[in-house]
């Protein structure tokens, strides 16, 4: 059973070039989280998704990034117009249930973003 | 005041030793807990679940949950220098998982 995979696995964009991040859940998990994790510092909240649904979005700035899961297809963290703020290890995270459930996320490889 | 308090450390424990990691956090509202170990440069790993009071014993890791004292701790019986790592505590709460900034852990031979 194949676990979370995300790619790229690295990602080095240009100031104002547009960076997308994609994440396939692990076989028959519907819900998704991604989150950004600075050095030395904790991972951060950005979205949560299912199927063609965004749920919260509360943590991801509300300029620039963008989320999805298509019905068919991974998710997709979309960043337009990249800064050198936006520079982070992007980790998408996988759950069999929501948050009634038994809800254990297993997290993906990452991508690391880099913007030059 | 953060959702997820943890000492950064960091902590060090002789090889064989019990190693005791510490989380509190604020939402008296929080029903599921967890412990990730994350290696430098790597995702993080699920290593315990605990969702009631008490204790929760999975080989060498044991969870403990006081939901009255709002207090998670993760021990880890024998440590090995393979469990040096940064220990993340997370708390979902909502529709949200909030992770603590972890405990760095070093184990020495």
């Amino acid at each position: 059973n194949a676990g979370v995979m995300q790619n790229p696995r690295h990602l080095v964009r240009r100031r104002g070039q547009e960076a997308r991040l994609r994440c396939s859940p692990m076989k028959g998990h519907s819900h998704v989280y991604w989150y950004r994790q600075l050095p030395e510092e904790g991972l951060k909240f950005m979205v949560y998704l299912q199927k063609e649904n965004i749920i919260d979005e509360s943590g991801m700035p509300k300029e620039r990034f963008s989320a999805e899961f298509p019905k068919e297809g991974p998710s997709i963290l979309r960043i337009q117009q990249v800064v050198r703020g936006d520079s982070a290890a992007y980790f998408c995270a996988s759950s069999p249930f929501g948050p009634q459930g038994i809800n254990e996320q297993y997290f993906g490889p990452g991508t690391r973003l880099t913007v030059t | 005041q953060k959702e997820v308090e943890q000492n950064s450390g960091p902590l060090s424990v002789p090889e064989g030793a019990i190693a005791s990691l510490n989380c509190t956090y604020s939402d008296r509202g929080s029903q599921s807990f967890f412990w990730y170990r994350q290696y430098s440069g790597k995702s993080p790993e699920l290593i315990m679940s605990i969702y009631s009071n008490g204790d929760k014993e999975d080989g060498r890791f044991t969870a403990q949950l006081n939901k009255a004292s709002q207090y998670v701790s993760l021990l880890i019986r024998d440590s090995q220098p393979s469990d040096s790592a940064t220990y993340l505590c997370a708390i979902h709460t909502g529709n949200q998982f909030y992770f603590g900034t972890g405990t760095s852990l070093t184990v020495i031979p």
